[in-house]
């Protein structure tokens, strides 16, 4: 079985300050890394995978992930917030022979200060 | 293409009532996945339909039940509501085919239960 830990609940910090959001997952065979953004009262969209390839994955917005296998690790990274990127995000982890039985973190609460 | 749709998006229930969720996924998608979204216990899975199959399994009671069309629009069922099934519940949908698609989540539907 997989699962998924997202250790921090919230994480406040200053507009234009760097930010990291930790990811780690447990599987026992090869997964497929996702960060999902969601917005107050909306559902929740796709920001980043990893897949396979390239372990540095990006997002259109700025966000980037690395994939580190040896820390069963998926961190989610900004060099510099938005207000805009207030939001809940969540890391979810799909074993790679499996069909959508998807496993998500219990998500973490940014909230970015003016 | 229309994004996923959730009907309804508010529903207030009382104990021991029952409840139908309804999800209409992208054109041309065959998978439907539901989640229950709680503050404490963030996203669980509750299952999956391809092709009008139960395809994949959370660890729900059977209280929970769903099924799909064969249009593939799906409906989630809750029976015997209990003040704990307050929650959001999400459909996503997904082409459903070979290893792994991007799923596309809707709005959700906010069930408050009294």
């Amino acid at each position: 079985a997989q699962s998924v830990t997202q250790l921090d609940s919230q994480v406040p910090v200053f507009e234009e300050a760097p930010v990291e959001l930790r990811c780690n997952y447990s599987s026992s065979v090869s997964v497929y890394l996702f960060w999902y953004v969601q917005y107050p009262n909306q559902g929740l969209q796709l920001l980043l995978k990893y897949l396979s390839g390239s372990t540095l994955v990006e997002s259109i917005n700025g966000f980037e992930a690395e994939f580190n296998k040896s820390q069963t690790s998926f961190h989610l990274r900004k060099p510099s917030v938005h207000i805009s990127d207030t939001a809940e995000y969540f890391c979810a982890v799909i074993n790679s022979g499996g069909y959508q039985k998807v496993t998500f973190g219990i998500g973490t609460k940014l909230q970015v200060i003016p | 293409k229309a994004g996923v749709t959730q009907t309804p998006r508010y529903l207030i229930k009382t104990r021991g009532q029952q409840v139908t969720l309804s999800c209409s996924p992208i054109s041309g998608h065959r998978s439907v996945s539901w989640y229950q979204q709680t503050p404490g216990q963030g996203l669980q899975f509750l299952f999956e339909y391809f092709s009008e199959t139960q395809r994949n399994k959370g660890n729900f009671p059977g209280r929970f039940s769903g099924r799909q069309f064969s249009n593939s629009r799906s409906e989630m069922n809750v029976s015997t509501l209990e003040l704990g099934d307050s929650a959001l519940y999400l459909c996503a949908s997904s082409p459903g085919t070979g290893n792994y698609n991007e799923q596309f989540f809707g709005p959700g539907t906010r069930l408050t239960v009294l």
